[in-house]
């Protein structure tokens, strides 16, 4: 079974660029989350799918972050415009009602750098 | 709201030694705790998880134990190899439903042969 992709893997842009993260979750499953991890620090929370709903973007900085996930399956996160506190790996996670009691499978995740 | 403290570190232990990482939680009703674990230049990966009071989670020779009278989740293992070497995260959630995970800042392992 194929596990959580996205891309890219690493991404370098100025500062007031923007930016787009993508994501496919697993098959099925069908919530989504995007969380940021700054360095030395635990994954937070940015927004939370019930498939293509938006149920908790209470974190989510709206006046730049943005984010998608049409038709239910896989999901773009865009910034506009980067800021160099930005700086981070952005990581995608998955997961299915009723599987595992809430087990979240996780992608490699994205590091952005803003200069 | 809910929080999850974890030992600072970075920890680093010879091999074979004994593991413990503490970590202590702030949640309101019963949460669901997971120690989650990142390799270098990897993503993270769920290593084990306890739902109710009581359980214990185990998974390659790791283990924590659920204990709500101290709200603690400590992860411990009893012989460490160098390819444990990873950053270790305790996370928990709500109890209901499909919610975010609350996470730990992490503790940084290193063990050297």
């Amino acid at each position: 079974e194929a596990g959580v992709v996205q891309s890219p893997r690493y991404k370098i842009i100025e500062k007031k660029q923007p930016v787009a993260f993508w994501c496919n979750p697993i098959s099925g499953h069908n919530t989504l989350y995007w969380y940021r991890q700054n360095l030395g620090q635990g994954p937070e929370l940015l927004i939370r799918y019930e498939n293509e709903e938006a149920v908790d973007d209470s974190q989510l900085p709206k006046d730049r972050f943005s984010a998608e996930r049409l038709k239910g399956v896989d999901s773009t996160l865009k910034i506009q415009p980067a800021e160099l506190g930005d700086s981070a790996v952005y990581l995608c996670a998955s997961s299915a009602v009723g599987v595992s009691h809430n087990e979240q499978f996780f992608g490699p995740g994205t590091r952005l750098t803003v200069l | 709201g809910n929080s999850v403290t974890q030992m600072e570190g970075p920890v680093t232990l010879s091999e074979e030694a004994f593991l413990t990482i503490n970590c202590t939680y702030t949640a309101t009703g019963y949460p669901s705790l997971f120690w989650y674990v990142q390799y270098p230049g990897e993503g993270l990966q769920l290593l084990l998880k306890a739902t109710k009071a009581d359980d214990k989670g185990s998974n390659k020779g790791f283990e924590a134990t659920y204990r709500k009278e101290t709200t603690s989740f400590h992860l411990e293992k009893g012989s460490v190899q160098v390819s444990d070497s990873a950053v270790y995260f305790c996370a928990l959630s709500s109890s209901s439903g499909n919610t975010p995970l609350v996470f730990g800042k992490g503790t940084r392992l290193s063990v050297i042969a």
